[in-house]
């Protein structure tokens, strides 16, 4: 149980593109989404956390407008980047949080992102 | 800023061996702790969390946390190369609402 889903796995887009990156919680409603990127050897920092219905939360230095977050339901949050140059090629990787289950968040697979 | 530290590594064990992974927070109001595995351009995997001082195990694996010197460790006995990764620990911060990363520790195990 607890599974999210997160497509697609890998993409490669041109600059100045935009793309959009899923993730749905398969058999839980995920009132809460974290989005994270993770570049070579670094670790996974957070972008944003989203809550179901409402606006995204955006840590400092991350742009609002390029990373747009929808969670406009309890099982589907996105990620679009947009206007994508080379530098946003990252591993992007989302993240619920789950109520009442003891070890808290479960991940997506991840979406190995290239921009061309 | 509330900060997870882990010596980077590599940290080489041989097979059988003992590797003992640390990570250190300075959020003194986090509750809740991971140990995530994650193989190269995959996504994490959960291996241990804890919640209380002490020691958890669970086979091979023991966790142990001290918050007084808010300090965590992951102990993995008889390693083994399908165990060579990198390590993360996470923090949930204060209010128990995100995960806080380190950068990892990469674990080789040489048979």
């Amino acid at each position: 149980g607890a599974v999210v889903s997160q497509h697609p796995s890998r993409v490669i887009c041109k600059s100045g593109t935009s793309v959009k990156i899923e993730c749905r919680s398969l058999d839980f409603q995920a009132t809460t989404m974290f989005w994270y990127r993770q570049f070579p050897k670094q670790s996974l920092m957070l972008m944003a956390t989203s809550n179901e219905g409402s606006k995204a939360t955006y840590e400092q230095g991350v742009e609002k407008d390029k990373f747009l977050i929808n969670h406009a339901s309890l099982t589907l949050s996105t990620l679009t980047v947009t206007s994508a140059h080379p530098e946003d090629s990252s591993f992007y990787i989302c993240s619920a949080r789950i109520e009442g289950l003891n070890y808290g968040y479960t991940f997506g697979s991840g979406t190995r992102l290239t921009v061309v | 800023q509330k900060e997870v530290e882990q010596n980077s590594g590599p940290l080489s064990v041989p097979e059988g061996a003992i590797a003992s992974l640390n990570c250190t927070y300075s959020d003194r109001g986090s509750q809740s702790f991971f140990w995530y595995r994650q193989y190269s351009g995959k996504s994490p995997e959960l291996i241990m969390f804890i919640y209380s001082n002490g020691d958890k195990e669970d086979g091979r694996f023991t966790a142990q946390l001290n918050k007084a010197s808010q300090y965590v460790s992951l102990l993995i006995r008889d390693s083994q190369p399908s165990d060579s990764a990198t390590y993360l620990c996470a923090v949930s911060n204060q209010a128990g609402t995100a995960l806080i990363f380190g950068k990892g520790t990469t674990l080789s195990v040489s048979s």
